[in-house]
Formats: structure tokens, C-alpha cells, sequence
């Protein structure tokens, strides 16, 4: 069975620093799809990036960027220049390619200080 | 033009009520998902619809059925509501396949007192 595990229940990071978000997963399927949406307190799920699991680059959008390491089975999510809009709480999820089931971390609370 | 809606966003209920919520969604997606979410913010998918037939059903009691009467529409109905059914319902949608992501609705949030 697939697992995603978010070790961070908590985070903060200083406005305009970077902070990485970690995401572990584990799964025996060689084809997979890996994705980080975003949650503000307003409670709306917001996509931010996906990563294939044959994709060689790690996916960027904007300044969210995804650090794959296939090897070790991680996905983090790399936040650049933070801003206050960021503190929100963020999910981290995998995807197989059988009738698309996704499974989801537990999340991660980042909130961002001025 | 919302791309994925739920209605109602807020329910309230008593104990051993029967509620619906409905979820539309206008991206020409075929594959739609219901998801709970606790207190504790835990995400668990409950049903995934794909081109309206049912292709995942996780370990939820039958008091709970989805119905969807067309790929664009996909209702939750609750039966005999217990309080531990509190929580926020997001229903979502995606093309099928693993590379494709889920478009949420804005959730609702069903309360039983």
C-alpha cells in the first residue's frame, strides 16, 4: 500500500528566506505522480506542482520548486523568497496510475514571519 | 465560471438526519473524488467516480452513497448522520491517470449536534 509521510507537523520561516517542506513516500509502483497543494485558513485546496516519477528535471513553478530524489523516495517542496501569503498548511500526495487514487500526508503548517 | 462547485458550503443537522451535498464541475474532467477531512486536518479519500462508475470505495460505513447521474456531476448522500460524520467533505476532480492534478471544490463543512 502507498504511504506519504510529512515528518514536519510545524514550520517557520522568516518573510523572503527559503524553507523546504519534506515528503517521504513509499510505494512498490514504478509509475506514480507526486503533487503539493496548498491550504490557506480560508480552507481551499490549491495546486501548486507535480513531479512524475520519470520526469528527470525536478518541476518548478514560480517559486515553488519540487526536489525529487527518486533514490530516497523524497518529494520536498522548496518555497523561495517566502512571503506572508504563504502560511498556510501544505499537502503533500501521490497518485498511481490505478484508477488514480491519491493518498495524502498529513500536512505540513507553515507560517511565515515578518 | 467556478471550475469546481459544492453546494451546500455549511450544513448543520441532528443526529439521524439524512443530507445531500452536490458537487458540479465544469472542466470536461472524468474522473471526480470525494475526500473527508477531520478536525485534525487528515485528508482521506472516501470515492472516486471515473466516467460515472465507481472505482474506488474506501473503508466507509453504507450510510454514506455516492450517486453520479453524469460525468460532471458527482452528490454525496449521508444516512442516519452520526456525530463523528463532522468533518469538511471536498469533493475534487482530475483527468483519469497518475500525472493529472485534482481540481478541489471550496469543501462544506457538515456540523451534527
Amino acid at each position: 500500500a502507498q504511504k506519504i509521510t510529512q515528518t514536519q507537523p510545524g514550520m517557520f520561516v522568516q518573510e523572503k528566506e527559503a524553507v523546504t517542506l519534506d515528503c517521504t513516500y513509499d510505494t512498490s509502483d514504478q509509475s506514480y505522480g507526486l503533487f503539493w497543494y496548498k491550504q490557506p485558513s480560508s480552507g481551499e485546496m490549491i495546486f501548486l506542482i507535480y513531479q512524475g516519477s520519470y520526469d528527470e528535471q525536478n518541476a518548478t513553478e514560480g517559486r515553488y520548486s519540487l526536489n525529487f530524489q527518486k533514490a530516497r523516495k523524497s518529494a520536498n517542496l522548496v518555497i523561495s523568497a517566502s512571503q506572508l501569503g504563504d502560511s498556510a498548511m501544505y499537502f503533500c500526495a501521490m497518485r498511481l496510475t490505478n484508477a488514480g487514487k491519491s493518498t495524502f500526508g498529513d500536512g505540513t503548517t507553515l507560517t511565515v514571519k515578518p | 465560471d467556478t471550475a469546481v462547485s459544492q453546494t451546500p458550503k455549511y450544513l448543520v443537522t441532528q443526529m439521524g438526519n439524512d443530507k445531500s451535498i452536490k458537487c458540479e464541475q465544469n472542466l470536461g474532467h472524468d474522473t471526480m473524488y470525494w475526500y473527508k477531512q477531520d478536525s485534525k486536518k487528515f485528508l482521506k479519500i472516501m470515492f472516486s467516480y471515473n466516467n460515472k462508475e465507481l472505482i474506488i470505495n474506501e473503508t466507509v460505513p453504507n450510510r454514506f452513497s455516492p450517486k453520479s447521474p453524469d460525468k460532471a456531476h458527482l452528490n454525496l448522500h449521508i444516512n442516519s448522520l452520526e456525530l463523528g460524520d463532522s468533518a469538511v467533505y471536498f469533493c475534487a476532480s482530475s483527468l483519469g491517470g497518475q500525472y493529472n492534478e485534482q481540481f478541489f471544490g471550496p469543501g462544506t463543512r457538515l456540523t451534527v449536534l
